[in-house]
C-alpha cells in the first residue's frame, strides 16, 4: 500500500533552515509529482510548490520563490524540502502529497503525509 | 493575489442538504477542486475537476460550477462529515491557491 512517512517535528529559531523528509513506499517513485502543502495554527491550507519526482523539475509558489528548495533521492524514495530565513509566521504543519500526475501539478492529490510540525521560535 | 472565497462555516441537521459555496474570478477557466479535512488529520479529495468523485468517496458528494461560482453539495449529511472542507484551484500564473476554508457543522 503507498504510503508517505515524514520526518519528525522540528523546533528552529528565525534565520534558521529546515529541511523535511517525505519516504514514499508502495509505488513507483519516480512516476508521480510530489507536492507540498503547510497549515499554520488554525489557519487555511497552504500550496508551497511541487517536485516532479522523475526528472527532479520543480515549481514553487510565488511567494516562497528564493526561500523553498524541493529535491528529492530517487535510490531512497525520498522528496525533501527546505525552507530558509525562517519566521515565526512559517510556524506550521507541512504536508507532502503525491501527485496523480506526473508533469504537473494537477491538483488531484490521493496520498498524503502525516504532516510535519515546524516551530519557529526565538 | 489571487483569491477564492467561501463562507466561514454552513450548518446543517443529519440527513438535510449541505451547500458550501467557493467564488473565484478564474473559476470559469480552471478547474474547482475541493478537499475535506477533518480535526487533527491530512487532507482528503472528495471532488475534483468540478464535478468528479475520486473513488471511494460516498455519492452523497457532489460539485458543480457556473461563471465565478463553485458549489459543493453534500445530499443528505451525516455527523461524520463534519469537517473543514477547502476548494483549490489554480491562478492564471499556475499557483495552485486554497480558498479560506468552511466549517461544517452537522447536528
Amino acid at each position: 500500500q503507498v504510503q508517505l512517512v515524514q520526518s519528525g517535528a522540528e523546533v528552529k529559531k528565525p534565520g534558521a533552515s529546515v529541511k523535511v523528509s517525505c519516504k514514499a513506499s508502495g509505488y513507483t517513485f519516480t512516476n508521480y509529482a510530489m507536492n507540498w502543502v503547510r497549515q499554520a495554527p488554525g489557519q487555511r491550507l497552504e500550496w508551497v510548490g511541487w517536485i516532479n519526482a522523475g526528472n527532479g523539475y520543480t515549481r514553487y509558489s510565488q511567494k516562497f520563490q528564493g526561500r523553498v528548495t524541493m529535491t528529492r533521492d530517487t535510490s531512497a524514495g525520498t522528496a525533501y524540502m527546505k525552507l530558509s530565513t525562517l519566521r515565526s509566521e512559517d510556524t506550521a504543519v507541512y504536508y507532502c502529497a503525491r501527485d496523480t500526475n506526473y508533469y504537473a501539478s494537477s491538483g488531484f492529490y490521493d496520498y498524503w503525509g502525516q504532516g510535519t510540525l515546524v516551530t519557529v521560535s526565538s | 493575489s489571487y483569491e477564492l472565497t467561501q463562507p466561514p462555516s454552513v450548518s446543517v441537521s443529519p440527513g438535510q442538504t449541505a451547500r458550501i459555496t467557493c467564488s473565484g474570478d478564474a473559476l470559469p477557466k480552471k478547474y474547482p477542486y475541493w478537499y475535506q479535512q477533518k480535526s487533527g488529520q491530512a487532507p482528503v479529495l472528495v471532488i475534483y475537476e468540478d464535478n468528479k468523485r475520486p473513488s471511494g468517496i460516498p455519492e452523497r458528494f457532489s460539485g458543480s460550477s457556473s461563471g465565478t461560482m463553485a458549489t459543493l453539495t453534500v445530499s443528505g449529511a451525516q455527523v461524520e462529515d463534519e469537517a473543514d472542507y477547502y476548494c483549490y484551484s489554480t491562478d492564471s500564473s499556475g499557483d495552485w491557491v486554497f480558498g479560506g476554508g468552511t466549517k461544517l457543522t452537522v447536528l
